[in-house]
């Protein structure tokens, strides 16, 4: 079965403190994965996809097939960074997303 | 417009009664994704379509679900005879085309609360 998870609920750091979001997951065949973002009151937006192989505010995540783990991080969090992080997977039959249950970020200065 | 718009913003609807989500993908773009987000969990997939075909709806929780994309452009969920455990919030999402190079594009969703 298609699967993404995110095992913490919330990770809470200081600011300047490095950052990992993990999260792992279950496909069979080549996965599409992606890390999206939701800061407060606003629309679930995309962050990076594994892909492109981007940086993107200075976060990135690496796909590793052996472990199964799309881990997202940064090595010096930011407050404007806290958000709800969402680790998905996509279908590659029509495309759609798989995701986890999010996990909430909260930097504090 | 500038991204999806999703209408109404937020719809409070008494047990039984019918209600019905409207969803405006940004111009152009093909393939059109309703998701279901209860309290604290992440998205899950409810019904795809690619222009007006209706590709997916494996994620139709019951038949009381029901989505429609009649000329490709505007689409709308209506949920018939809600309950209580319909309360979530229904984001709309859009893509160019499909597949993993195309990015979607979500709504800010329309939050039903059943009562």
């Amino acid at each position: 079965a298609q699967r993404v998870t995110q095992p913490e609920k919330l990770l809470s750091v200081f600011k300047g403190a490095p950052v990992e979001l993990k999260c792992n997951y279950s496909y069979s065949g080549s996965p599409e994965l992606f890390w999206y973002v939701q800061y407060s009151r606003q629309r679930l937006q995309l962050l990076l996809r594994h892909i492109s192989r981007e940086s993107i505010k200075g976060f990135t995540a690496d796909l590793n097939k052996g472990e199964t783990s799309f881990h997202l991080k940064k090595p010096f969090a930011q407050e404007e960074d806290s958000a709800m992080y969402y680790c998905a997977l996509m279908d590659n039959q029509g495309g759609k997303l798989i995701f986890g249950q999010g996990t909430e970020l909260s930097v504090k200065p | 417009g500038a991204g999806v718009s999703q209408s109404p913003r937020y719809k409070v609807a008494k047990r039984g009664q019918d209600v019905a989500l409207r969803c405006d993908p940004i111009s152009g773009h093909v393939s059109l994704f309703w998701y279901q987000q209860a309290l604290g969990q992440g998205p899950e997939f409810l019904t795809y379509f690619q222009n007006e075909a209706q590709l997916d709806k494996s994620g139709l929780p019951s038949d009381r679900f029901f989505a429609e994309r009649p000329e490709g452009s505007v689409s709308t969920l209506k949920i018939q005879r809600t309950q209580q455990e319909d309360s979530a919030v229904y984001l709309c999402a859009s893509s160019l085309s499909g597949g993993a190079g195309n990015t979607i594009y979500f709504g800010e969703g329309s939050w039903l609360t059943v009562v």
